[in-house]
């Protein structure tokens, strides 16, 4: 089983202001990690999956950045707009035996765009 | 639209019951995976098959089965059930094996009374 950690729970932020969040994932054993965006009402939808240490993705205002070595991922949001309103979760997956292809989430980052 | 079809959306049924939850991925995808979303916990993976064949299997009871079929839709079946057995369950599919992104279907509530 691989602990993945989401901080902060949730985040209240203004229209306009960036904002940032952080995912902890066992830094042995390591494959991929992936971030997802999950809208109320909707399904978990993909951003982006990382797999090499120092890997960086942007798509729009969002980008992620990952650290293999010390087990962490961070997601930038730049601007928030209340459209970016979702919970953030975070994945990854082991490279052998039982892990290799599942994925393990974690509880996730609620944020809420004020306007 | 991610492109994955779950049947149904919602199911209401009593404990004891047996239900079955239906999966089409997208076109073109080989892998389909199960995950259960429930209240007090994140998306646990529970069973993924990849072009017919089971390739993981996460913390499914045994009360509960799956299976992929030549067209690659898949089924989960979910026998006996109880109150605890209430969520959100959700299929995803992708081209291959691991290391890929997820599209996920729109789930099925479940409510066990």
């Amino acid at each position: 089983i691989l602990n993945v950690e989401q901080s902060p729970q949730s985040l209240h932020v203004q229209e306009g202001d960036s904002t940032n969040f952080t995912c902890s994932f066992p830094s042995s054993n390591f494959y991929a990690l992936h971030w997802y965006r999950w809208e109320t009402a909707k399904s978990p939808e993909a951003l982006f999956v990382m797999t090499l240490n120092g890997d960086e993705k942007k798509k729009g205002r969002i980008s992620a950045t990952l650290n293999t070595k010390e087990g962490y991922s961070y997601l930038y949001i730049k601007g928030s707009q209340p459209e970016d309103s979702a919970t953030y979760l975070c994945a990854t997956s082991g490279d052998r035996g039982s892990t290799l292809g599942r994925l393990y989430f974690g509880r996730g980052t609620q944020l809420t765009v004020w306007p | 639209d991610s492109g994955v079809t779950q049947t149904p959306k919602h199911l209401i049924t009593a404990t004891g019951q047996r239900v079955t939850l239906r999966c089409s991925p997208r076109s073109g995808d080989l892998s389909v995976y199960w995950y259960q979303q429930s209240l007090d916990q994140g998306l646990q993976f529970l069973i993924q098959y990849y072009n017919g064949e089971e390739r993981a299997k996460g913390n499914i009871l045994e009360r509960f089965s799956a299976q992929q079929f030549p067209d690659l839709h898949s089924e989960l079946n979910l026998s006996s059930l109880e109150l605890g057995d209430s969520a959100l369950y959700f299929c995803a599919s992708s081209v291959g094996q691991s290391n890929e992104k997820l599209f996920f279907g729109s789930g099925t509530q479940l409510s066990v009374l």
